[in-house]
């Protein structure tokens, strides 16, 4: 089945710097989900991308597709410590009747003062 | 509205003991899902419905059965619990096939096989 690998896998950070997740897949995407789950709480959609080349905005975090819709990234600029919890890429696969949204592996934030 | 409603939160099951984990919605959602999340690891799905009375098996389906009477609630049953079936287990739902709105998910059920 399509597989989408997540990196880093953990990362820590100071309050303040920028942090970066990356997905990518060997075969093409026709698109990529985000979700944010908090310690001990339930993924949170964040945003869907689906167009080659794509950017979209929430406030500090910055969501990109690649040209060849491959890869995606999550950006988040100037990290607070709400910005704690681990971020899935996860690509969902029309198959007959019904949808599935498989998940990648997760980049776990740690946000410290 | 309550979006996707899971209970229990927690349960010790022993080995060889069956329960249902229930889950419902009340968005009118045609599309659920059931999801297991192992320490420090991704979501890997069990079973989905497309709407009452449709069900199929996704990747770890072994072990578990669901049943779809009713557009609201979406239960999964565990036969015969096995301490590799520890887990948090997560309930989602969606409104179109395409899922351009996300997935909605559920607090989740934290099981412990002993």
């Amino acid at each position: 089945g399509q597989q989408v690998m997540q990196i880093p896998q953990y990362q820590h950070v100071q309050e303040g710097e920028d942090f970066t997740t990356y997905c990518n897949s060997s075969t093409t995407l026709s698109n990529i989900q985000w979700y944010k789950q908090r310690p001990g709480g339930h993924p949170v959609f964040l945003i869907q991308l689906v167009k080659s080349g794509e950017v979209k905005k929430q406030k500090r975090l910055t969501f990109q597709f690649g040209e060849a819709k491959k890869n995606s990234s999550l950006h988040i600029t100037a990290t607070q410590t709400t910005d704690v919890g681990t971020y899935f890429c996860a690509v969902l696969l029309n198959t007959g009747t019904a949808s599935k949204l498989t998940f990648g592996t997760g980049t776990r934030l740690q946000v410290t003062l | 509205n309550a979006g996707v409603t899971q209970t229990p939160k927690f349960r010790i099951l022993k080995i060889g003991q069956s329960m249902t984990l229930q889950c419902a919605q009340d968005m009118n959602h045609n599309y659920m899902y059931w999801y297991r999340q192992d320490p420090g690891m991704g979501l890997k799905l069990i079973y989905y419905s497309v709407g009452a009375g449709i069900t199929d098996k996704g990747e770890v389906p072994n072990g578990y059965n669901v049943s779809r009477s009713t557009t609201e609630d979406f239960p999964l049953r565990l036969e015969l619990a096995a301490p590799s079936q520890t887990s948090v287990y997560f309930c989602a739902s969606s409104y179109r096939r395409q899922g351009n709105h996300g997935y909605t998910f559920g607090s989740g059920t934290r099981l412990t096989v002993v």
